[in-house]
């Protein structure tokens, strides 16, 4: 899996916007960027992924960069439920298996 | 959709003892599961690829001798943790990847189980 950096932590106000960076400078041509997020003590849970476009569903939306170098999750509008640590990945092989690095801790606070 | 049950959600037993783990998915196929342990405060390590049918690809320390997994199933793969001791106390987790639909990395998890062993 091509590596991520990604902040280890972030607050957001509750209502306003989070924007959760992730540096994946070595993703080649046909990588996708994964997002999942993990509420504590709970298993993870998929949020959205993207090759090239910005996407968006009900969740949030993925903004990717032209060079596709790094990525941006965007959570309109946070709720204290959005607590979480937010992993950004990106896959690789056939085992269809994912890496997990540290990721972000971000706390929406009230 | 995509639902991923585990049970039991917590156990607790004692060192020397087997405790079996089950991941179901609900409401999809899933040629693929996958099993993660995850200690306090780290993150998610893998520990096991399972495809129906066939045996489970361990990653690299995990002892399969020990760590006993079926995919018997396009719904159901248990974990067994054998002989349990003291340093096995831990969240394990598993993951199923749908046969149809979704992305090639669009993996839905279960809740965790939360294994302690005294």
């Amino acid at each position: 899996d091509a590596k991520t950096t990604q902040p280890p932590s972030m607050d957001c106000a509750e209502g306003r916007a989070a924007n959760l960076p992730c540096n994946h400078s070595t993703i080649s041509g046909n990588e996708y960027v994964y997002w999942y997020r993990q509420i504590h003590s709970q298993g993870p849970q998929y949020i959205i992924h993207g090759l090239k476009n910005n996407e968006t569903n009900e969740m949030a939306s993925l903004i990717i960069t032209e060079d596709r170098k790094s990525s941006t999750l965007i959570l309109p509008h946070a709720t204290l439920r959005d607590t979480a640590v937010y992993y950004c990945i990106v896959p690789s092989g056939s085992a269809r298996q994912l890496t997990f690095g540290s990721g972000t801790q971000l706390t929406v606070l009230p | 959709g995509a639902v991923v049950s585990q049970h039991p959600s917590w156990v607790i037993c004692k060192s020397g003892t087997s405790v079996k783990i089950e991941c179901r998915s609900l409401d999809f196929q899933a040629t693929t599961m996958f099993w993660y342990r995850q200690f306090p405060k780290q993150s998610l390590m893998l520990m096991a690829t399972s495809n129906e049918g066939s045996k489970a690809t361990y990653e690299q320390g995990v002892e399969k001798d020990k760590f006993l997994i079926n995919h018997a199933s396009l719904t159901l793969s248990t974990l067994t943790v054998t002989s349990a001791h003291p340093e096995d106390s831990s969240f394990y987790i598993c993951s199923a990847s749908p046969v149809s639909g979704g992305s090639t990395y669009e993996q839905y998890f279960g809740p965790g189980t939360r294994l302690t062993v005294t």
